[in-house]
This record gives C-alpha cells, structure tokens and sequence, in this order.
C-alpha cells in the first residue's frame, strides 16, 4: 500500500505565471484535501475534493483552483502567482475524517 | 471562531522528561481532535487523536488530555527523547461536512540528549 505522493518536490516559479502540483492519494482513499504551509505556520486548509466535486473551500482566491481524477488523483493550480503564495503545498487524502494521510509537499518559490 | 491556538510556541526537554503542549478551540461545534508530528522537509504525520466524549487517551508515550468545558487539549509526551525532536501542530475539525483541519500555529519540540 502506497502512501500519498506528491510531484513535484520543489518548484520556482515568476510571479505572475501559472503553475500546476500534482497528488496521487493513498490506495483506496476517495477524498483529497489541498493545504498551504508558509514557513513556520501551520497548514491552512485550501479546499476539498470528494469523489471529484468539490466538497468545501476554504479562504482563498478563484486563482486557486483544482481537480480531483476518477481515479482519486487531484491536481492544484494557481494562476496569476504571487510572492505570498510561497509556501509548502500539501495533499492529504483520506476515507472519512478520523485522520487525514499527508504527503510531503511541494515546496513553491515564487520569485 | 475558527482559530486554534497553540503553545509553547518552541519547547525544550532534556531526555527522559515529560513534553507538554497545549492548544484551545474556541467552535463547540468541533468534534475531532488529532495531533500531527512533523520532521523538517516531510509532510504532517497523525499521532494520535481524540473525540470529546473522552477526557484522555494514551498510545504508547503519547497521551491526550481534553477539557471540554474549558475547549483546551493537551499532549503530554512522556520519556521524551531525541528521536521525538520535531514539530507538533494540534488540529480540530468537525467529522461530518466537509472535514477541514484547523490546525495550530506549531509548537517546535527540541529533546536534548
């Protein structure tokens, strides 16, 4: 059983431009949750993808935007970078929410 | 109403003492109440977890104390050692809906050998 994968580890980007981070959830979760970590903060929940619908967002921007595939696999872009948007990116999956499954991140530099 | 706060925010333990962390909601409407680990460059890892209708669970060295009346939580490391040097974020969510985590702002955990 594969955990929760995350591509690409490490990202810079120019402010202004789009970029796209990609998630493999863990085998046979259905539900995927994105969160933003700026450094030395705690996780802010993005939003929430079920069964490929969203199921809940959080305080942030239509830039933010995302996808979840059928087969459980999620996307997060944001468009029109800023130099907030700096930060870790985690993808967590899960069944239900007794405990979410993180991934190790994405770690975006916008410059 | 959503915040969690957390504290210390960076803690010092020598070896074989006990690590305690604090954290209070302020939403009744919480139900869920985990703990996460976190190791520099590695993605949040659930320790352990409670839901209110407890006042403590124990795993191993790690045990969670809950005051509902209070809406404070806390995690209690017991034997702390090196190994557990890394950075603690309590969390609270409501288990129906849509599940978000609300997490803490950290508490940086350093055991000294």
């Amino acid at each position: 059983e594969t955990g929760v994968t995350q591509s690409p580890t490490h990202l810079i980007k120019t402010r202004g431009q789009q970029v796209t981070l990609r998630c493999s959830s863990q085998s046979g979760h259905n539900t995927v949750s994105w969160y933003q970590q700026a450094l030395g903060q705690g996780p802010q929940f993005i939003f929430q993808y079920y069964r490929e619908e969203e199921n809940g967002r959080g305080n942030f921007p239509p830039r933010f935007s995302g996808l979840q595939f059928p087969n459980y696999s999620s996307e997060l872009n944001v468009n029109a970078l800023e130099l907030d948007d700096s930060a870790l990116y985690l993808c967590a999956s899960s069944l239900d929410a007794y405990g979410y499954t993180f991934g190790s991140g994405t770690r975006l530099t916008v410059v | 109403q959503q915040q969690v706060k957390q504290s210390p925010q960076s803690l010092i333990v020598q070896k074989g003492g006990i690590s305690i962390i604090n954290c209070a909601y302020e939403n009744t409407a919480f139900d869920y109440f985990p703990w996460y680990q976190q190791f520099p460059g590695k993605g949040p890892a659930l320790l352990i977890a409670i839901r209110p209708d407890v006042s403590e669970k124990k795993e191993g060295r790690f045990t969670i104390s809950f005051n509902k009346s209070a809406k404070q939580f806390s995690l209690h490391i017991m034997d702390s050692q090196p190994g557990d040097s890394a950075t603690y974020f309590c969390a609270a969510s409501r288990v129906s809906g849509t599940y978000k985590y609300i997490f803490g702002t950290g508490t940086r955990l350093k055991v000294l050998a």
